[in-house]
């Protein structure tokens, strides 16, 4: 069965980074694409880029160009998104999300980092 | 990108009843469309894929329709853990987009 294990909570403050971690076991990591999803208090689920590890070039949604980085390590089947230049609008649940065999729908979840952004 | 509109926002129902949630595209996107159900501090869950594609193990009371621009999930005899909020996807484009969202809520 796979499973997405992400890391713990986080407390940052304006203008700094965060970095999530994303591990993958119990199926194949290299060829679906890892996704990363926020939703922010009491707010709908918003798309904000994937990578496929075998291929190692990632897809950013235009709102967040410039500000976040998502990598894939195949030898430790683990994905990270990093997010930049954070402001209390990032607090959110972010949750890393495995693409479908079949199109980038989302079949398997983490169970969600909370990033909260608070001078 | 392309914008998603559900409808209704929220909906209430009761146990047993058929219900049915509405999805629009901005722009057609062939049958590149998903429903998640998504229950409180937990992360979102994969219905139907393709559309009409029911994922392994989600109930057969779940089902999907549509193409283009226009879709729906119908749930066709409501149980108690049902009650939850409902999110369409569309992966037609490089940029993935959700619907606002449709809660669920017990009449």
């Amino acid at each position: 069965q796979v499973q997405l294990v992400q890391s713990g909570t986080e407390v940052k403050k304006p203008g700094s980074s965060v970095k999530v971690s994303c591990k993958a076991s119990g199926g194949t990591f290299s060829n679906y694409s890892i996704n990363w999803v926020r939703q922010a208090p009491g707010q709908g689920l918003e798309w904000m880029g994937e990578i496929i590890p075998m291929f190692g070039t990632p897809n950013y949604a235009q709102k967040f160009q410039g500000r976040v980085t998502i990598i894939a390590d195949e030898f430790t089947s683990i994905a990270y998104m990093e997010l930049s230049s954070l402001r209390s609008e990032d607090t959110a649940v972010y949750y890393c999300a495995r693409g479908g065999r079949n199109g980038a729908y989302f079949d398997y979840w983490g169970q969600g980092t909370l990033v909260t952004v608070s001078s | 990108d392309i914008q998603m509109t559900q409808s209704p926002s929220t909906l209430s129902a009761s146990v047993g009843d058929r219900v049915t949630i509405t999805c629009r595209a901005s722009q057609t996107i062939s049958s590149w469309l998903a429903w998640y159900q998504q229950k409180p501090g937990k992360a979102p869950n994969l219905l139907i894929y393709k559309a009409s594609n029911l994922e392994s193990g989600v109930p057969s009371r779940f089902s999907g329709s549509g193409s283009g621009t226009e879709f729906t999930l119908t749930i066709s005899s409501l149980q108690p853990d049902d009650f939850a909020t409902y999110y369409c996807q569309q992966y037609n484009s490089y940029t993935y987009t959700f619907g606002q969202g449709t809660k669920l809520e017990i009449k």
